[in-house]
């Protein structure tokens, strides 16, 4: 299972971009980068997922060098309701995604 | 229909006490998992079933009895348990196989155990 490192804290004022990296340098050839945003007392939401380059959703923008070994989760114009901690993860590829959540970024969005 | 449905939402229960929390999808998921989240750490996964089979159990006390009835449905029955198993368990499901796979969770049981 690829490890993954990411800051611990992140502070971001309103309508400003937010990048937030994650480092995996021993991602497997198969796996997918995969990020999920969590608010207190419910379920990990899926955010956005790439393999390389960059992806981009109506929520969020992924980066991925071409090395893969990190990826950078943008999001554009955040909100107070964006609060939230983020989880960057590198999940198996196989019959079942065994999902494995580090440390996660708590993201705090002030006015 | 994109939802995982877990109940109930809220679960207090003594240490003698025996209780389910159930879990239902109707995404055509054929990989279903539980995760334990203590307050403010990350969700820790518990156990796998791919296609309604156990794939992964990540060391978990006996007290802890999975099962999944059908492709559907997923149970995890609780005996015996302590009060630091008090935690939010979390229900996801998922299309099993390679490639990219979203895992969809559900909102979470909050266990309190007395």
């Amino acid at each position: 299972l690829a490890k993954t490192t990411q800051p611990i804290s992140m502070d971001s004022y309103e309508g400003q971009e937010v990048n937030i990296t994650c480092s995996h340098n021993n991602i497997a050839t198969n796996d997918y980068i995969t990020w999920y945003q969590q608010f207190p007392s419910q379920g990990p939401r899926f955010i956005i997922q790439g393999y390389k380059t960059k992806v981009t959703n109506e929520v969020a923008s992924l980066f991925i060098p071409a090395d893969r070994k990190s990826s950078t989760l943008s999001l554009p114009r955040v909100s107070l309701s964006d609060t939230a901690v983020y989880y960057c993860l590198a999940p198996t590829s196989g019959s079942a995604r065994q999902l494995t959540f580090g440390s996660g970024t708590q993201l705090t969005v002030l006015p | 229909d994109t939802e995982v449905t877990q109940t109930p939402k809220h679960l207090v229960m003594g240490m003698t006490n025996k209780k389910s929390l159930k879990c239902e999808q109707h995404m055509g998921h054929r990989a279903m998992y539980w995760y334990k989240q203590k307050a403010k750490k990350p969700p820790e996964l518990m156990f796998v079933y791919s296609y309604e089979k156990l794939s992964i159990n990540e060391s978990v006390p006996s007290r802890f009895s999975p099962e999944c009835p059908n492709s559907s449905l997923l149970n995890l029955h609780l005996h015996a348990l302590q009060p630091e198993d008090s935690a939010l368990y979390l229900c996801a499901s998922s299309h099993a196989g390679t490639g990219e796979v979203e895992v969809f969770f559900g909102s979470g049981t909050q266990l309190s155990v007395l």
